[in-house]
């Protein structure tokens, strides 16, 4: 079971808008950066954003982040198929010295 | 650019041993901290161990903490894992990233597959 809390999966059709939820508690998201990561079918995953709500130069500002207390929210506008593929919250507690995630969520693009 | 190539897995029977190793280039190395995450088939991400790049630390989750050793090479630009008394569980790809910087980790190598089994 994961540290962080995500939607399995989620759904959307092409050109409209998904958000993808990360929850915590008050231990690690609370008062951590959060960083999104996506992985393509068969790859590696990237870094989409770090810092809660910062890209990284190369991703699109289609991607977007933000965080409220115990939770985070990828925002994913535009949707492209190419956008299918697993997303991952997660962040690293500075105060436990451990890297924790969330269990992913797929998001298909109908 | 940013590469990290990963080697060394394979099939290994349980209470087995490997050594992964992991190239690092396109940045200064040894200023950085490296970690390891791997991903069992079908299954999410799951931090594994980094070593700091300043302080020479050393950090494992408890999962693998007593039986895998992380460790570098600045003079290769190169991180290790050493993974020992390998269980089936260990089955997984198993990333280099580079950071944790700023809490994330941003890059991360294509992986290399350890399997455990009889």
């Amino acid at each position: 079971q994961s540290v962080l809390t995500q939607p399995p999966s989620v759904s959307a059709a092409p050109g409209q808008e998904v958000t993808i939820s990360c929850s915590g508690s008050s231990s690690n998201i609370g008062n951590k950066y959060v960083a999104w990561y996506q992985q393509l079918p068969g790859t590696a995953p990237k870094l989409l954003i770090y810092e809660n709500n910062k890209r990284p130069s190369g991703i699109p500002d289609r991607f977007s982040g933000s965080e409220s207390g115990t939770s985070a929210t990828l925002g994913i506008t535009g949707l492209q198929t190419g956008d299918e593929a697993f997303y991952y919250c997660g962040t690293w507690d500075r105060s436990l010295s451990v890297g924790v995630f969330g269990g992913g969520t797929k998001l298909t693009v109908l | 650019e940013v590469q990290l190539l990963e080697s060394g897995g394979g099939l290994v029977q349980p209470g087995g041993s490997l050594r992964l190793s992991c190239a690092a280039s396109g940045f200064t190395f040894s200023s950085y901290t490296m970690s390891w995450v791997r991903q069992a088939p079908g299954k999410g991400l799951e931090w594994v161990a980094t070593f700091s790049g300043n302080i020479l630390n050393s950090y494992y989750a408890d999962s693998v903490k007593g039986r895998f050793s992380i460790s570098r090479d600045n003079s290769k630009n190169t991180l290790y894992l050493q993974v020992s008394s390998l269980r089936p569980e260990d089955t997984a790809v198993y990333f280099c990233a580079k950071g944790p910087v700023a809490d994330a980790f941003d890059h991360w190598g294509q992986g290399t597959l350890v399997t455990v089994s009889s």
